[in-house]
């Protein structure tokens, strides 16, 4: 079945920068771009940019212009998110999601918990 | 950016219910709304897409309407594993946003 998986939880320093990581599998991987949303507790989902896994093009939010850079590695059907310069308000749960043939988020990996501390 | 805002934030309902959820647009946006539910500690699972077509596997209890700005979320009638958030989400413009949630919880 289509399914995204997640590395697992990351608590780094402020400052510091974090990568995580997204595979697919149960589909062809360059056939769809993967999206990149968090979600703060208790806060709405926020949608922070996207890469065409065939192209390699990217969009990302403005909110995260200059911080944030997503890459996919084809032959592994694997879409990464990397958030730089980072601050206690990025501890959140990261989601990766397939823009899938309905031209909608399905399905959505596990997420995965960024926890920034010193 | 474009802003949804859903009502309620929170609801109380019980089983056999009929429940409605509402989102609006700051701005028009066709139908280019989405429906997810999410349940704690799960990522959100797609219900309504194109504002009113069901995605496959979703029970049909489960309905969307609407156009331009103002859009519904309907479940014709509660289930136990009903019970989670609510977010509706446009994709007409970027940044794609979503809703604040709607917490459906047991009365």
């Amino acid at each position: 079945q289509v399914q995204l998986v997640q590395s697992g939880a990351e608590v780094k320093k402020p400052g510091a920068s974090v990568k995580v990581s997204c595979k697919a599998s149960g589909y062809t991987f360059t056939n769809y771009p993967i999206h990149w949303v968090r979600q703060a507790p208790g806060q709405r989902l926020e949608w922070m940019g996207f890469i065409s896994a065939g192209r390699g093009d990217t969009k990302y939010s403005q909110r995260f212009q200059g911080r944030v850079t997503i890459t996919r590695d084809t032959s592994a059907s694997t879409a990464y998110m990397e958030l730089t310069s980072l601050r206690s308000d990025d501890t959140t749960v990261y989601y990766c999601a397939r823009l899938g043939p309905t031209g909608w988020f399905d399905p959505w990996g596990q997420g995965t918990l960024v926890t920034v501390s010193s | 950016a474009i802003q949804l805002t859903q009502s309620p934030s929170s609801l109380s309902a019980s089983v056999g219910d009929r429940v409605t959820i509402t989102c609006r647009a700051s701005q028009g946006i066709s139908s280019a709304l989405a429906w997810y539910q999410q349940k704690p500690g799960k990522a959100p699972k797609l219900l309504i897409y194109d504002a009113s077509s069901l995605e496959s596997g979703v029970p049909s209890r489960f309905s969307g309407s609407g156009s331009g700005t103002d859009f519904t979320l309907t479940i014709s009638s509660l289930q136990p594993e009903d019970f989670a958030t609510y977010y509706c989400q446009q994709f007409s413009t970027y940044p794609i946003t979503f809703g604040q949630g709607t917490r459906l919880e047991i009365k």
